[in-house]
């Protein structure tokens, strides 16, 4: 257990639905990460958080995803009007410390499969 | 061509043996971290390096650096089947350390035969 808890681990939907994934983060930890991996590919960046700021997105993001981190605690990764191609495992990760000090810790995940 | 590459992209062993797992960076490393997956799960931390030369283990399994190549190489010794996963390593780069973001490889997906 890293200390990441994510929310659903697993959610299926039909195509069009939205969808909202929840990470709660080590509670003193104040940069929140989102990555994507697909089957048989290795995560990829989504967004990061520093504090309530988000400070990063990758073109991966399109405008049918957004990402909260309100109060600087918890983050939530919403998907809109959902495609097949959106199915993946979305991850959580939350590191220590400053940049290239330490681990960085993943959640379990939240598998999406979208029918 | 990928970013960071990792070879093999699958490795099956007899129990015992020992393997090495390879990953090499297109861009300058400013650090390399090794994570450990089981299918479906979430990604284990193994070891973090970050200076050229230098060589961590925990356990049976050893990780090194070679800056100068931008290689990391995974090495396990008398493999188990507890061994067993998806090995991936995770790149800080240039325009990443800052912001601490790791680019992965696309994984080694590594079975051990009893």
């Amino acid at each position: 257990d890293t200390g990441v808890s994510q929310d659903p681990r697993h959610k299926i939907t039909k195509r069009g639905q939205n969808v909202t994934f929840r990470c709660d983060p080590i509670s003193e930890h104040n940069r929140l990460y989102w990555y994507r991996q697909t089957l048989g590919q290795g995560p990829e960046f989504l967004t990061y958080f520093q504090n309530e700021a988000q400070l990063e997105k990758s073109r991966l993001l399109s405008d049918r995803f957004s990402a909260e981190r309100p109060k600087g605690s918890f983050s939530t990764l919403e998907i809109q009007r959902t495609e097949q191609g959106d199915s993946a495992m979305y991850l959580c990760a939350s590191p220590p410390g400053l940049p290239n000090h330490g681990e960085l810790f993943f959640g379990e995940g939240s598998r999406l499969t979208v029918l | 061509s990928q970013e960071l590459e990792q070879s093999p992209q699958s490795l099956i062993v007899q129990e015992g043996k020992n393997l090495t797992i390879n990953c090499t960076s297109s861009k300058t490393l400013y650090g390399l971290y090794w994570y450990k997956q089981k299918y479906g799960e979430g990604l284990i931390f193994l070891m973090m390096l970050q200076k050229g030369g230098e060589e961590k283990s925990h356990e049976k399994i050893t990780a090194k650096l070679d800056e100068k190549k931008q290689q990391s190489s995974l090495h396990i010794t008398a493999s188990q089947p507890s061994h067993a996963g998806i090995y991936l390593c995770g790149a800080l780069t240039h325009g990443s350390s800052n912001t601490g973001k790791l680019i992965f490889g696309q994984g080694t997906t590594l079975q051990v035969k009893p």
